[in-house]
């Protein structure tokens, strides 16, 4: 059964670092590109990042370019989001989607950044 | 940065009724690279509609896609209770590969 399951979310103080996790099954991993969305709270959807299918190429929004960094372990079917310095706006749901056409999503983790 | 414009910021029709949702960007969406996606409250967003005009897996005819260029249009047939929810478009042709700000449909 094809499923994105996203993990790492939680409370962390401003400034601080967090690690999400997705982790992929019931599909071929590596044929796909993979991106990165956050909801904050009550907002609509934000795009954040994208990795391609061979990791080569990485793609990042204005608003956390050089903070965020996007990886992939296609050895565990695995995406990552390293979110460093953050603030209190990175506050959000964040969910882990498959290349857009493919309409694979996860059910998202929740982030709070607040001291 | 293409910025994408949603209209109108709610619309509120009733059951059986068809549907017209608006997504115009600032500049030319790339290929056509638009899709649409459904999100009710606590879920995460569902695929409707991909490449402008291409129905996901398992969506029903009656949503369809249109448009090319700036000007997009999500069309809901005939409307079911289910389909009530919150609608985005994004462009996926050029990074960053932004949302829309939604649209609400709501039963009248």
């Amino acid at each position: 059964q094809l499923q994105l399951v996203e993990s790492g979310g939680g409370v962390v103080q401003p400034g601080r670092s967090l690690r999400l996790s997705c982790a992929a099954s019931g599909f071929t991993f590596t044929k796909y590109s993979f991106h990165w969305v956050r909801q904050a709270p009550g907002k609509g959807l934000e795009w954040v990042a994208v990795i391609s299918s061979d990791g080569r190429t990485k793609y990042f929004a204005d608003s956390v370019r050089g903070r965020f960094t996007i990886s992939r372990d296609d050895s565990q079917n695995t995406l990552y989001l390293q979110m460093n310095s953050l603030r209190a706006e990175d506050t959000a749901v964040y969910y882990c989607a498959g290349q857009i056409a493919t309409g694979y999503w996860g059910q998202g983790t929740l982030v709070t950044v607040s001291s | 940065e293409i910025v994408l414009t949603q209209s109108p910021g709610t619309l509120s029709l009733s059951p059986g009724e068809r549907a017209t949702l608006s997504c115009r960007a600032s500049q030319s969406v790339s290929s056509s690279a638009l899709a649409w996606y459904q999100q009710k409250p606590g879920q995460a967003p569902r695929l409707l509609i991909s490449g402008a005009s291409t129905r996901a897996t398992g969506i029903p005819d009656r949503f369809s896609g249109s448009g090319s260029g700036t000007d997009f249009t999500l069309t809901i047939s005939r409307l079911e209770p289910e389909d009530f929810a919150v609608f985005y478009c994004q462009q996926y042709g050029t990074s960053p590969y932004t949302f829309g700000q939604g649209t609400k449909l709501e039963i009248k």
